[in-house]
């Protein structure tokens, strides 16, 4: 079945440090890739997407972009900020809009 | 605010008891998903309605049901409680089961004593 895989965390990082999470996937077709940010406290927020290949999503200086010859998904950001602190999800839906596949997260803590 | 309210926002319960959760979905959206976020099993997928019929259905208990009204709201019930059933449980909606991304509800923190 699908899935996806993201790097394990913790990751802890200064201010102002490059960001890169990783996330690889296992699918049949053209699925569309997610990512989404869970502040503490908080649900789960649609950060940003791609619906097909070489695609680039991006939001609030955050970007990734959809490698299909990699099937990859890698979140990247090049100046974190201690509000970026956050558990960070890669996800997946199949292209019939039928199956929705979180990955473990991955926990960001920012240090000033 | 992102459109999806859940009720309560907390709960504490005891063991065996029965519990409902609540969820009202964005304007619009037709379809609701639960999910249930563990400290060790991550984000699992429950079940998902559309329009007031079942969909899919994941990793969701026997002890567990749930149901989507005509005014599209849906309710999750967890009966018989576990310590393990412990969890922030969160209801997302979507305008329909294709792939836009699903919008959540900031959950609903459920403690069994």
């Amino acid at each position: 079945g699908d899935s996806v895989t993201q790097m394990e965390g913790p990751v802890t990082l200064s201010e102002e440090a490059f960001l890169t999470i990783n996330c690889t996937y296992t699918a049949t077709g053209y699925p569309s890739l997610f990512w989404y940010v869970q502040y503490p406290g908080e649900g789960l927020q649609l950060l940003l997407k791609a619906t097909k290949a070489d695609d680039k999503g991006s939001n609030k200086g955050f970007e990734a972009t959809y490698r299909k010859e990699t099937t990859s998904f890698h979140l990247e950001k090049g100046s974190v900020q201690v509000s970026d602190s956050a558990v960070y999800f890669c996800a997946l839906i199949d292209n019939y809009g039928q199956n929705f596949v979180f990955g473990p997260g991955t926990r960001l803590s920012v240090l000033p | 605010d992102s459109g999806v309210t859940q009720t309560p926002k907390h709960l504490i319960t005891a063991t065996g008891q029965r519990v409902t959760l609540r969820c009202s979905p964005r304007s619009g959206d037709l379809s609701v998903y639960w999910y249930q976020q563990s400290l060790d099993q991550g984000l699992q997928f429950l079940i998902q309605y559309y329009n007031g019929e079942e969909r899919a259905k994941g990793n969701i208990l026997e002890r567990f049901s749930a149901q989507q009204f005509p005014d599209l709201h849906s309710e999750l019930n967890l009966s018989s409680l576990e310590l393990g059933d412990s969890a922030l449980y969160f209801c997302a909606s979507s305008v329909d089961a294709g792939p836009y991304g699903y919008t959540f509800g900031s959950g609903t923190r459920l403690t069994v004593v």
